[in-house]
């Protein structure tokens, strides 16, 4: 299986703060690499998919990046609505695996 | 709207089994591909299955946390996905999503992982 790990695993950080989420796989996963946002008690929200395609009606202040083993998740200015957990999640081999998720929290 | 909306969910007893279902509504459910998730009480997400639309052979994967014991199935003339779960145990515990996999067209083989969500129902295993 590939194994997908995310850091930090929490980060304590500042409404328009510039913030970066990586996720690194155990194996080559292409450009296959999805990211999502939740919030305690929704559903996840896809965010990102293929690496670096912004999903219909995500704000562009979301930005994805990398291929192979290495991505990063980007948010420009954080804004108070973007406090949640974000999971990458590889979607070219199954069985499909999640990172462990990153809380991003209130300074 | 588009949206996936799980239903089934509740208390069971370890060993015994339970089924869900994932009920579709604006798309044509026919032509997309479903996967399961879940998410047990203060943890991270988990992919538990996927099956592929008729049209890509209609074949299933499972994660080997619950191979043997989980089968996904599908209705497309009701619109509907279901996840059976037989001998469950405590460690099923947890919130299911069911959600739509987003084909990617210029392989149909990958997909661009998941980009519909139901909100999710509650399986509790417990004696």
């Amino acid at each position: 299986d590939i194994q997908m790990t995310q850091s930090p695993s929490s980060l304590s950080t500042s409404v328009g703060d510039r913030v970066t989420i990586t996720c690194r796989a155990s194996q080559s996963v292409s450009f296959y690499l999805n990211w999502y946002e939740q919030k305690p008690g929704k559903a996840p929200k896809l965010l990102i998919f293929a690496a670096s395609n912004l999903q219909s009606g995500v704000p562009s202040r979301f930005s994805g990046s990398g291929s192979g083993t290495d991505f990063t998740l980007t948010i420009s200015s954080l804004q108070p609505d973007d406090f949640a957990t974000y999971y990458c999640q590889q979607s070219y081999r199954f069985p499909w695996t999640f990172g462990q998720g990153t809380k991003v929290e209130i300074k | 709207e588009v949206q996936l909306v799980e239903s089934g969910g509740g208390l069971v007893q370890p060993g015994r089994s339970l089924r869900l279902s994932c009920t579709a509504s604006a798309f044509t459910f026919g032509d997309d591909a479903v996967s399961w998730a879940r998410q047990a009480p203060g943890k991270g997400l988990e992919w538990v299955g996927f099956m592929r639309s008729k049209t890509h052979g209609g074949t299933t994967e499972y994660a080997a946390s619950v191979k043997g014991r989980f089968t996904i199935s599908r209705d497309d003339s009701k619109s509907i996905a279901y996840l059976q779960m037989n001998s469950l145990k405590v460690d099923d515990t947890a919130v299911y999503f069911c959600a739509r996999g987003n084909v990617d067209t210029t392989t149909n083989i990958y997909y661009y992982g998941m980009d519909v969500w139901g909100q999710g129902t509650t399986v509790t295993v417990s004696s």
